[in-house]
């Protein structure tokens, strides 16, 4: 049981160059997220998709783009990554965002722009 | 301004001590307040879910509390182990937009 399953674990791009972060969760979850997570700020929503086949902006989305590719993955892209976007990035799922159901995080993916 | 203020930032306890962290939250009309653990390299992992109507939980040797009146919610940790040393989050979810608020995180560092 796998369950929230994102690639790479670290990465290294110089600024301008572009990346996609994929995630896949078997939880037959409805709603998939991606987040950010800085130093003393917690976790911040960067897109979100409720249901296959919608995405929707979070707090913090300019500079990147989401895509729900199944009901299984979504990916996130840095088209033209800048040092800003030095993060840790989670992917997470939800049984479905309208009920309580807690939020599957995987590990993480380390990125470093330089 | 955050929603969801977490207090203290960082802790250290000794091994077999106890110790509570606190949320504050102003997110209203409020559904739900989950607390979640995170060790260091992995991600969050749900602990306990408290609703409107609870005022205690416990999972294990945590124990959390609610006061939907004050809006303020407590996570004590019982007889720590190493194994408690890690970062809590707090993370409120309004009743209309089912928006999740989240804390910055307590870290706690439990040393033998």
């Amino acid at each position: 049981n796998a369950g929230v399953t994102q690639t790479p674990k670290f990465q290294v791009l110089k600024t301008g160059q572009s990346m996609t972060l994929q995630c896949a969760q078997d939880m037959n979850h409805n709603s998939m997220y991606w987040y950010r997570q800085d130093p003393g700020m917690g976790l911040r929503l960067i897109y979100y998709s409720a249901s296959e086949g919608t995405t929707d902006k979070g707090e913090v989305p300019n500079g990147y783009n989401v895509s729900r590719l199944n009901k299984r993955e979504f990916s996130l892209r840095l088209e033209s990554a800048a040092p800003s976007q030095t993060s840790v990035y989670f992917c997470a799922s939800r049984e479905d965002r309208l009920n309580n159901s807690p939020l599957h995080f995987g590990n993480g993916t380390r990125l470093t722009v330089t | 301004k955050n929603q969801v203020e977490q207090s203290p930032q960082s802790l250290i306890i000794l091994e077999g001590k106890n110790c509570t962290l606190q949320c504050n939250y102003t997110v209203s009309p409020f559904s739900n307040l989950r607390w979640y653990k995170q060790d260091t390299g992995r991600g969050p992992v749900s602990l306990t879910i408290m609703t409107f109507s609870e005022n205690t939980k416990s999972n294990g040797r945590y124990t959390a509390t609610l006061d939907a009146d004050t809006k303020q919610s407590s996570l004590h940790i019982t007889a720590s182990q190493l194994s408690d040393s890690a970062s809590y989050i707090c993370v409120v979810q309004g009743a209309n937009d089912y928006k999740l608020s989240f804390g910055a995180g307590t870290t706690v560092t439990v040393r033998a």
